[in-house]
């Protein structure tokens, strides 16, 4: 069973265009997020949702948009994609108890042409 | 804000040797420092943590040091081995809302 699974792997589109990556965990966590991994593998946290409340969003363009329909889903909506966005991004989920261990996705690879 | 730095970069060793990682973080209210390994494909997966309350840890062939008063804390990995390989990542936290601050990451190779 995956615990925390992304929806698509791969994302390829052009420069313009909106897209959605989609994340649910089944591992009763009421924390998510998202990390984006540059293309020289830095890891930089985006947003963070507890219980579906927003309770980190670092410096990002409000072209990010994440929604949490539920404290199991976190969803990362993108819209006039640039070339620089082209990364990784990973969803993550954590118990809420201080400190506790991220559990992150397999990734889902944005590459804007 | 927080900033990690980690040494080195890319780091290769034979089979059974030890590996050593290092880090050195900024923020002395820093209380949380994860290990992460990342395969090819993958996520990053927590190997092993450290709170600072506690100066060393290990588990198996894996053990992380800490010296709150340099601000750096370590990875070692001992008998290496092919699957070893991998990206490191070390990482600090001040809070508990899991906003880790993570190193640039050191690539393993653990050649036979």
């Amino acid at each position: 069973d995956t615990a925390v699974s992304q929806t698509p792997k791969y994302l390829v589109t052009q420069m313009g265009n909106d897209k959605s990556i989609k994340c649910e965990q089944n591992l009763g966590h009421d924390t998510m997020y998202w990390y984006k991994q540059d293309s020289k593998k830095f890891l930089k946290i985006m947003f963070s949702y507890n219980n579906k409340e927003l309770i980190i969003n670092e410096t990002v363009p409000n072209r990010f948009s994440p929604k949490s329909p539920d404290k199991a889903h976190l969803n990362l909506h993108i819209n006039s994609l640039e070339l620089g966005d082209s990364a990784v991004y990973f969803c993550a989920s954590s118990q809420v108890t201080p400190n506790s261990p991220l559990h992150f996705g397999n990734g889902t690879r944005l590459t804007v042409t | 804000g927080e900033n990690v730095e980690q040494h080195p970069s890319t780091l290769s060793v034979q089979e059974g040797d030890s590996a050593v990682i290092k880090c050195t973080y900024s923020d002395s209210a820093s209380n949380y420092f994860p290990w992460y390994k990342q395969e090819l494909g993958k996520g990053p997966q927590l190997i092993i943590d450290i709170r600072s309350n506690v100066g060393e840890k290990k588990d198996q062939r894996i053990a992380v040091t800490l010296n709150k008063t340099a601000k750096h804390f370590s990875l070692h990995i001992t008998e290496t081995q092919p699957e070893d390989s991998a990206v490191y990542f070390c990482a600090a936290s001040t809070d508990s809302w899991g906003k880790l601050q993570f190193g640039a990451g050191t690539q393993v190779v653990v050649t036979p």
